[in-house]
């Protein structure tokens, strides 16, 4: 099945600090979603790449897609505590097979 | 139409018991999936309904897990014989027509202790 790798797995950092996670594949994908799992909640979708180098803002997010469609970040300006929790990456194989990084838990430290 | 709902929220039972958990999609949707996540872990896909299709079974992590969904819309997963590896979060899924570039809405999930 797909693998995908979301790295790193856990982030701590000031608030203030920016924040980058990473997922890679070793396949390319036809899309990937980024979803974010406050602590004790449900995942919630952020958004969604689907085109080579394509870039979304989202006020101090900016997602990336890799030109290979191989790779994607999620990057915070400037964290807030409000940032806190864990975000994942969810990618898309040639079907409807769907699977998820294992996620990048982040603390922001006020 | 409401969100993704799952009953019980909470669900505390002996090793050996069988439990069975419950998911209301979005009205309209006809993919539905679960998941388990265990304490600090990621999503772990179990199952996949397209609609009328046969499911998608190749996540169940063993022949002691079981889905149903009936009539497309409400889905039941099934756990015989609850062992303590099963103590997880077990999350409900739907979108729309269950295409990969579809938004998936996440239910509240289930969190399940097994003594």
């Amino acid at each position: 099945g797909q693998q995908v790798m979301q790295i790193p797995q856990y982030q701590h950092v000031q608030e203030g600090e920016d924040f980058t996670t990473y997922c890679n594949s070793s396949t390319t994908l036809s899309n990937i979603q980024w979803y974010k799992q406050r602590p004790g909640g449900h995942p919630v979708f952020l958004i969604q790449l689907v085109k080579s180098g394509e870039v979304k803002k989202q006020k101090r997010l900016t997602f990336q897609f890799g030109e290979a469609k191989k790779n994607s970040s999620l990057h915070i300006t400037a964290t807030q505590t409000t940032d806190v929790g864990t975000y994942f990456c969810l990618v898309g194989g040639s079907n409807y097979k769907l699977t998820f990084g294992k996620g990048t838990l982040l603390t922001v430290n006020p | 139409g409401a969100g993704v709902s799952q009953s019980p929220s909470n669900k505390v039972t002996e090793k050996g018991k069988d439990v069975e958990l419950r998911c209301d999609p979005i009205s309209g949707h006809t993919a539905l999936y679960w998941y388990r996540q265990s304490l600090g872990q990621g999503l772990e896909f179990l199952i996949y309904f397209q609609g009328n299709s046969a499911p998608d079974k190749s996540g169940l992590p063993s022949d002691r897990f079981s889905a149903e969904r009936t009539g497309g819309s409400v889905s039941t997963l099934t756990i015989q014989r609850t062992q303590q590896e099963d103590s997880a979060v077990y999350l409900c899924a739907s979108s729309l027509v269950g295409a990969v570039q579809e938004t998936q809405y996440f239910g509240p999930g289930t969190r399940l202790l097994v003594l």
